[in-house]
């Protein structure tokens, strides 16, 4: 069975230093990745995914993140932190395959990033 | 185009009662989900609706849980009766159901069971 681990559930950084939110993962083979973000009393909104192709990927808001086999690793990094990316952020997987568009997502437990001015 | 919309947004029932949720999809997505997102916790999911079929409802308590998507377009989500650990936010999902596929999420419905 899939499973993901998200290293640290609080994560504090002062406004533009780097942010380095930890995702790890565990599956037979390699899944889709995704990170996704929540603000207070909201729902979750796509950050960027991984599906096939090149390993390092951009998403909005400047996040970007790099798939590594080896390290079955899903880091999500921004170069400098705005108070406004002050949120909740889950790292998913699903089942890759031609089969396998419309398998649920296997959510980490979340980690939530504080911004200090 | 128009969200993922769900109702209510908050709900406070007492335990033993029961209580429903409603989930409207982005039209056309054929593909709906129902997570479960506990405190401190990851979502989970609850059930997958293929159109108005149901794909993976291994997780859904079916003693006191049930849902249905009537005509494969929205959907309702029940508990009877509400349990103290029921106590969570109800996300609804839908996606287009192609690959890369993105599902996309509603607010979600955050109950108290007291």
């Amino acid at each position: 069975a899939q499973s993901v681990t998200q290293l640290g559930s609080h994560v504090s950084v002062s406004e533009g230093a780097l942010v380095l939110l930890r995702c790890n993962y565990s599956s037979s083979v390699p899944p889709y990745l995704f990170w996704y973000v929540q603000y207070p009393n909201q729902g979750l909104q796509l950050l960027l995914k991984y599906t096939t192709g090149a390993t390092l990927v951009k998403g909005i808001n400047g996040f970007e993140a790099e798939f590594k086999k080896s390290e079955t690793s899903f880091h999500l990094t921004k170069p400098s932190a705005h108070m406004s990316d002050a949120a909740e952020y889950f790292c998913a997987v699903s089942e890759s395959g031609s089969d396998s568009g419309n398998t649920p997502l296997v959510f980490g437990k979340g980690t939530r990033l504080s911004v200090i001015a | 185009e128009a969200g993922v919309a769900q109702s209510p947004r908050y709900k406070i029932i007492e335990k033993r009662q029961s209580v429903a949720f409603w989930c409207n999809p982005i039209s056309g997505h054929a593909t709906l989900y129902w997570y479960q997102q506990i405190l401190g916790q990851g979502p989970k999911l609850l059930i997958q609706f293929q159109n108005n079929g149901v794909v993976d409802d291994s997780q859904l308590p079916k003693d006191r849980f049930s849902a249905e998507r009537l005509k494969g377009v929205d959907s309702t989500l029940k508990i009877q009766p509400a349990k103290l650990e029921d106590s969570a936010v109800y996300l609804c999902a839908s996606s287009f159901g192609q690959i890369p596929y993105e599902q996309y999420f509603g607010p979600g419905t955050r109950l108290t069971v007291t």
